[in-house]
């Protein structure tokens, strides 16, 4: 099984330009989360999703925009970049509530 | 709202001690409480998941503990090793996805 797998790794944008992060998972999991991490500020949740069809909005979901129209994908779009959404991106899986998340390795994004 | 605290920030200690990381959290109305290893530059790597109604996990020299009642967790480790130097982070979930994470223990074994 691969897991979590998010592409790009890394990726520069210039400000206003747009962008989609990639997420999928292959372990058909139900849940499955977007968050950013920042230095001194932890991870913090985007957007969220738990099932197909069904988002709904985190802590910080300002200027990202999200679908899940199958199980394994749900991709994350950066509608205008701009600098303060320079960041390290997670994307998360969990089968329910109670099995705890399984996270992917990150896209690092800088907008310039 | 849900915070999560997690002290000390940094712990630096010498090969073979044991060492207690602790993890505060200020609703005690949570799902399961999760503990992660995060190496630099890399992804978030599960250690142990606390369900509500458990008062610990163990998975090899790592233990976790949970009291909600107290509103704490912590991650025991025993017999430290370099390859244990990480940051540790613990993320508390209320049951409906909206998880709230520490800003995490960067810890330091020193060999």
């Amino acid at each position: 099984n691969a897991g979590v797998t998010q592409t790009p790794k890394f990726q520069v944008l210039k400000t206003g330009q747009s962008m989609t992060l990639q997420c999928a998972q292959d372990m058909n999991h139900e849940y499955m989360s977007w968050y950013r991490q920042d230095p001194g500020m932890g991870l913090r949740l985007i957007h969220y999703s738990v099932g197909a069809g069904i988002t709904d909005q985190g802590e910080v979901p300002n200027g990202y925009n999200v679908s899940r129209s199958t199980t394994e994908d749900f991709p994350l779009r950066l509608l205008s970049a701009a600098p303060s959404q320079t960041s390290v991106y997670f994307c998360a899986s969990s089968h329910e509530a109670n099995y705890g998340y399984t996270f992917g390795s990150g896209t690092r994004l800088t907008v310039v | 709202k849900q915070e999560v605290t997690q002290i000390p920030a940094a712990l630096s200690v010498p090969e073979g001690e044991n060492l207690v990381l602790n993890c505060s959290f200020t609703d005690s109305a949570i799902y399961n409480l999760q503990w992660f290893r995060q190496d630099p530059g890399k992804g978030l790597t599960s250690l142990l998941l606390i369900q509500s109604s458990q008062r610990e996990q163990t998975s090899g020299r790592l233990n976790a503990s949970l009291d909600k009642s107290s509103g704490r967790s912590t991650l025991y480790i025993a017999a430290s090793q370099p390859g244990d130097s990480a940051t540790y982070l613990c993320a508390v979930d209320p049951g409906y996805q909206k998880v709230t994470f520490g800003t995490g223990t960067k810890l330091q074994v020193i060999p």
